[in-house]
């Protein structure tokens, strides 16, 4: 079974500054996707941004960008010029690419601070 | 907005109460994903309809079951309740049923049982 991990509960970071959140995850499969959900203090899940297994190439959007390294299965945020908006709990989630159902498996989470 | 809705807001019941939760997915959208967050559990799936058909269960208690009408909105019905139950219970659409199609939230229903 896929497993997602983030081992930092919480991160803070002061305002125009960067951050990096963690994520390594476990799977046997090799086609899958990986995706940054934040959760603001309005419980809204929204898309950060999503990274695709067969892609070489890091995910970016705007601010935010990936890490993403397959042989080490990571895959971790980075936040530049973080804003106070930014403010959330985000969320790492692995949805496999085979079989019929995208369930999306999530990890524990991580709350970031932004510091003014 | 994300174009699913999910009513009702708040819950409030007692232990040993029924309730349903309601998501009408988004229009166009066959696919219906119910998670539960928790402080316990975390974001956890819990079951999948595709065009009115279960797809895929997760850690779905047997006290709790849900189906996905012809008019695609789908109902999570949880039973028994417990204390443990209180959660925050969102619905997720897509237009298909797999990987490659994103799952949009809606804003989910808390419920808390006393």
């Amino acid at each position: 079974a896929q497993t997602v991990t983030q081992s930092q509960p919480e991160m803070s970071v002061q305002e125009a500054e960067t951050v990096t959140l963690s994520c390594t995850y476990d799977t046997s499969e090799s086609d899958y996707y990986l995706f940054w959900y934040k959760q603001p203090p309005s419980r809204q899940m929204i898309l950060v941004i999503r990274q695709e297994a067969y892609k070489q190439q890091n995910a970016t959007e705007n601010r935010f960008s990936v890490n993403f390294q397959k042989a080490a299965k990571s895959f971790s945020l980075k936040i530049s010029d973080s804003q106070l908006g930014d403010a959330a709990m985000y969320f790492c989630a692995y949805r496999s690419g085979s079989g019929n159902t995208g369930k999306l498996i999530f990890g524990q989470g991580t709350t970031l601070q932004v510091k003014p | 907005d994300s174009g699913v809705t999910q009513t009702p807001k708040h819950l409030i019941t007692a232990t040993g109460q029924r309730v349903t939760l309601r998501c009408s997915p988004r229009s166009g959208d066959l696919s219906v994903y119910w998670y539960q967050q928790s402080l316990d559990q975390g974001l956890q799936f819990l079951i999948q309809y595709y065009n009115g058909e279960e797809r895929a269960k997760g850690n779905i208690l047997e006290r709790f079951s849900a189906q996905q009408f012809p008019d695609l909105h789908s109902e999570l019905n949880l039973s028994s309740l417990e204390l443990g139950d209180s959660a925050l219970y969102f619905c997720a659409s897509t237009q298909g049923g797999k990987a490659y199609n994103e799952q949009f939230f809606g804003p989910g229903t808390r419920l808390t049982v006393l």
